[in-house]
């Protein structure tokens, strides 16, 4: 149980286009989602949190107009970058609370690798 | 604001022996969470153990135990009997009761397994 999916797995992309990731929740609904990304041989980093139903809390420094995130419902949330450049080029890992059961725990999904060529 | 810190960015272990990777944090609140996460070459996060602040019992599961200091501040994995596929990239994290339940994590150790 607790399986979350992450669709693509990987992407390549030409600078200036803009690229979805989505996040699943398989087996369990979920009221919050998280949207991390991680360096090579870095720590995952918070981006924001994401509430179905509501707009999405940013960390410091994240740009929501550049990072744009939709949670339309209790199994899925899902990640546009826009105009995206090189230096958007990282790992992007989700990870979803569940509504019921097991609420204290954070479920991550598999991560989808961008590469912004 | 809270800070978790992983003080040992590599560690080493022989096959079938312990190892113990440490994890301090730095907090003002009294109820939280601890986590260790294991990070292997496939990149899924995967939970190892979780520990709750309010108890003094000390988590295990199976080859995997935590001691848990709070008036420390830290919170130490023990892996016994280590396999070849504990190798990988472990991660502390922090969270406190509610507060949105956002994670906190260290900058992670990378475990190797050797023959």
């Amino acid at each position: 149980g607790a399986v979350v999916s992450q669709h693509p797995s990987r992407v390549i992309c030409k600078s200036g286009t803009s690229v979805k990731i989505e996040c699943r929740s398989l087996d369990f609904q979920a009221t919050t989602m998280f949207w991390y990304r991680q360096f090579p041989k870095q720590s995952l980093m918070l981006m924001a949190t994401s509430n179905e139903g509501s707009k999405a809390t940013y960390e410091q420094g994240v740009e929501k107009d550049k990072f744009l995130i939709n949670h339309a419902s209790l199994t899925l949330s899902t990640l546009t970058v826009t105009s995206a450049h090189p230096e958007d080029s990282s790992f992007y890992i989700c990870s979803a609370r569940p509504l019921a059961g097991n609420q204290e725990t954070q479920y991550f999904g598999p991560g989808t690798r961008l590469l912004v060529l | 604001a809270q800070t978790v810190t992983q003080s040992q960015p590599e560690m080493s272990v022989q096959e079938a022996e312990t190892v113990t990777l440490s994890c301090t944090y730095d907090t003002s609140e009294s109820d939280y969470y601890l986590f260790w996460y294991k990070q292997p070459p496939s990149r899924q996060m995967i939970l190892v153990i979780r520990q709750e602040a309010y108890k003094q019992q000390n988590a295990t599961e199976n080859r995997f135990s935590v001691n848990f200091q709070k008036a420390a501040k830290s919170f130490s994995l023990k892996i016994s009997d280590s396999q070849l596929g504990d190798a990988a990239m472990y991660f502390c994290a922090y969270r406190i009761t509610g507060g949105g339940n956002k994670l906190t994590f260290g900058t992670g150790t990378q475990l190797k397994v050797e023959l």
